[in-house]
């Protein structure tokens, strides 16, 4: 399995810039999630999806965020316009639908690291 | 009040000694899961250990074991036989409740940045 693919590794790009990262989690994998990593603020869940649902967006920044998630296979994170605070690194990880147990490890992508100038 | 907490931000190691990386967490959910992840200087995380409420055991996964206090709602991983390539950040991170919902969601602590020297 080639483990959760994400594009682009590296993006740079002008303040109120559209940008759009991509995510492809393991396939068979019902959830997906959303992190963003700062020196300031750490690791924070973003949003997350069941089945392409999305449950819980509550740690969505702000209006200029949004992300879908079209089909299994696929899942997108969008800011418009972009801010030089949204520099950052922005991971997906996917994990496997749960089984009455909480054990629920995550298989985190390479992440792409986003600066906005 | 934080959910998991690691005191520790910076921890210095020799080579081929053991290594104990703090983590307290904070919950009234009896059903929870612990989990110990990985961040190299490369960015990725890598899962390394887990440990379920339930479990009547600490977990353990080759030279990485988990001492489990649940008592003092404690999951501080320990690294035998230390590495160079074990020099990297560590989180701690918490799953709640079992099923579906809001409770598939991980939250991580802050972090332990670990050196391993010569």
């Amino acid at each position: 399995d080639a483990g959760v693919i994400q594009s682009p590794r590296h993006e740079v790009t002008e303040m109120g810039q559209e940008v759009t990262l991509r995510c492809k989690p393991i396939s068979g994998h019902d959830y997906l999630f959303w992190y963003r990593q700062t020196m300031m603020r750490g690791l924070e869940l973003l949003i997350y999806f069941n089945n392409n649902v999305p449950i819980d967006d509550s740690g969505m920044p702000e209006d200029r965020f949004s992300a879908k998630m079209p089909n299994a296979s696929f899942s997108t994170l969008k800011i418009q316009p972009s801010e030089p605070r949204d520099s950052a690194v922005y991971f997906c990880a996917s994990s496997p639908r749960l089984a009455g147990s909480s054990y629920n490890e995550q298989f985190f992508g390479p992440g792409t690291r986003l600066t906005v100038l | 009040a934080q959910k998991i907490t690691q005191t520790q931000p910076g921890m210095f190691v020799q080579e081929k000694e053991a290594v104990t990386l703090d983590c307290t967490y904070d919950t009234s959910d009896p059903s929870y899961g612990l989990f110990w992840y990985k961040q190299p200087s490369s960015g990725e995380m890598i899962f390394l250990i887990y440990q379920g409420s339930y479990d009547q055991q600490n977990a353990t996964e080759g030279r990485y074991s988990l001492n489990f206090q649940k008592a003092r709602k404690s999951a501080n991983l320990v690294i035998s036989a230390s590495q160079l390539g074990d020099s990297a950040m560590y989180f701690c991170a918490m799953r709640e409740g079992w099923g579906t919902g809001t409770a598939s969601k991980l939250t991580f602590g802050t972090g332990t940045r670990l050196q391993v020297t010569l």
